[in-house]
């Protein structure tokens, strides 16, 4: 199974912030990585697929970068509804597994 | 409108079978490329893949848990139901119906609409 792990677990910040998940892959995945936002008791939502596509809906604040093992969630400036965990999730092999999570909190 | 909703029974015994069903509106999975999936969420825990079901009736399960999954659709109905047997209080989770965001390229799979989850407990 590939495994993927996101850094950090937890990330404090505050709104206008700019800030950055990183997702690492434990083999080249290309660029069949997507990202989600979940909020407390709520499913995930897609943000982000193939690496760097927004979802339709989805704010231009959110952007993913990233091919082979590494990848970046990056929210260019946080805002109060931002506040939420993230993950990322890979679908380069079955079977299709996701990162730990990233809980983005208030500072 | 695209909906999917979990129905089954929040609490279960160990040992015994766990039956989740998803019932979704707004597409069908007689649809070549549909897919649908069932994913999981330990309380406070990363979020886990189970299985799949295509629009041809091939299915995919986590080699962890593929000898207690069993995964069925009824397109009349348009429902997908889960089968786990053998429960233990490690399966204690959310469960996730989700469906595959439709793509050109069949082997995309990631999920655009979700159901909004149910918990089941294991415990006797």
């Amino acid at each position: 199974d590939i495994q993927m792990t996101q850094s950090p677990s937890t990330l404090s910040a505050s709104v206008g912030d700019r800030v950055t998940i990183t997702c690492r892959a434990s083999e080249s995945i290309r660029s069949w990585l997507a990202w989600y936002q979940q909020k407390p008791g709520k499913a995930p939502k897609l943000l982000i697929y193939k690496a760097s596509t927004l979802e339709s809906g989805v704010p231009s604040r959110f952007s993913g970068s990233g091919s082979g093992t590494d990848f970046t969630l990056t929210i260019s400036s946080l805002q109060p509804d931002d506040f939420a965990t993230y993950h990322c999730q890979q679908y380069g092999s079955n079977p299709y597994t996701f990162g730990q999570g990233t809980k983005l909190e208030i500072k | 409108q695209v909906t999917l909703k979990e129905s089954g029974p929040a609490l279960v015994k160990p040992t015994q079978t766990l039956t989740l069903t998803c019932t979704f509106s707004g597409f069908s999975l007689t649809t070549d490329g549909m897919r649908m999936t069932w994913i999981r969420q330990p309380p406070g825990k990363a979020l886990e893949w189970l299985a799949r079901i295509d629009w041809d009736d091939d299915k995919f399960y986590s080699p962890s848990l593929k000898t207690r999954l069993t995964i069925s659709k009824d397109t009349s109905k348009n429902q997908v139901v889960l089968r786990m047997t053998n429960m233990d209080p490690a399966d204690t989770a959310t469960y996730y119906c989700a469906r595959r965001k439709p793509s050109a390229r069949l082997a995309d799979y990631y999920f655009d609409y979700w159901g909004q989850g149910i918990l089941v407990t294991v415990s006797s």
